[in-house]
């Protein structure tokens, strides 16, 4: 168990829906991120916030939206789905921003449109 | 960060080490190696990381060559259930916060 909880494990919508993704960090880290993996593009980063605000921006759509909230929990919000859209994302979570400190990943969201 | 090679699968005997290689020629001096699995579309695990110096954990062994150009993670006695994707990455260790660039990995296959 990594201790980032991510909620939630499966969802299935249409496409031109829009669903929000959450996720909560280990117990005392700062930093989220978020990676999407689709069967022919491999783990791609998404997007990272640290203490609130964003640090770093991957290759997220423009559809695609995130905050982390004061509490640390983190939300991935996907708007006008497209069958594209239908991989695993997945939450990761590091006591800092700092490139040195591993992070840790969730379990993953499997989003599925249909 | 570094570009790294790995082979794309390899098969271990029950109860054998497994050696898994990384190349990573490219490797800058403030750059860690990092090695992570990912089991069945589960979210990857963490192992091991290093700098310059060999790292052992409850999990694995991290062997950097001398000149960095090229590591090795070593499960000690690999079971069925290490049977996953691995996965080495090159990342720097200061400045900026940066996100973790996966390759291909290795499919390690730990066969009965």
């Amino acid at each position: 168990d990594s201790g980032v909880t991510q909620t939630p494990k499966h969802l299935i919508t249409a496409t031109g829906q829009r669903v929000t993704l959450r996720c909560s960090p280990r117990s005392g880290d700062l930093s989220v991120y978020w990676y999407q993996q689709s069967l022919d593009q491999g783990l791609q980063f998404l997007i990272q916030y640290y203490n609130g605000e964003e640090r770093a921006k991957g290759n997220i759509l423009e559809r695609f939206s995130a905050q982390q909230f004061p509490d640390l929990h983190s939300e991935l919000n996907l708007s006008s789905l497209e069958l594209g859209d239908s991989a695993l994302y997945f939450c990761a979570s590091s006591s800092t921003g700092g490139a040195g400190q591993p992070q840790h990943f969730g379990d993953g969201t499997r989003l599925s449109i249909l | 960060d570094a570009k790294t090679t790995q082979p794309p699968s390899m098969d271990c005997a029950e109860g054998r080490a497994a050696n898994l290689p990384c190349n990573h020629s490219t490797i800058s001096g403030n750059e860690y190696v990092y090695w992570y699995r990912q089991i069945h579309s589960q979210g990857p695990q963490y192992i091991i990381h290093g700098l310059k110096n060999n790292e052992t954990n409850e999990m694995a062994s991290l062997i950097i060559t001398e000149d960095r150009k090229s590591s090795t993670l070593i499960l000690p006695h690999a079971t069925l259930r290490d049977t996953a994707v691995y996965y080495c990455i090159v990342r720097v260790f200061s400045g900026s916060a940066r996100q973790l660039t996966f390759g291909s990995g290795t499919q390690l296959t730990v066969l009965p």
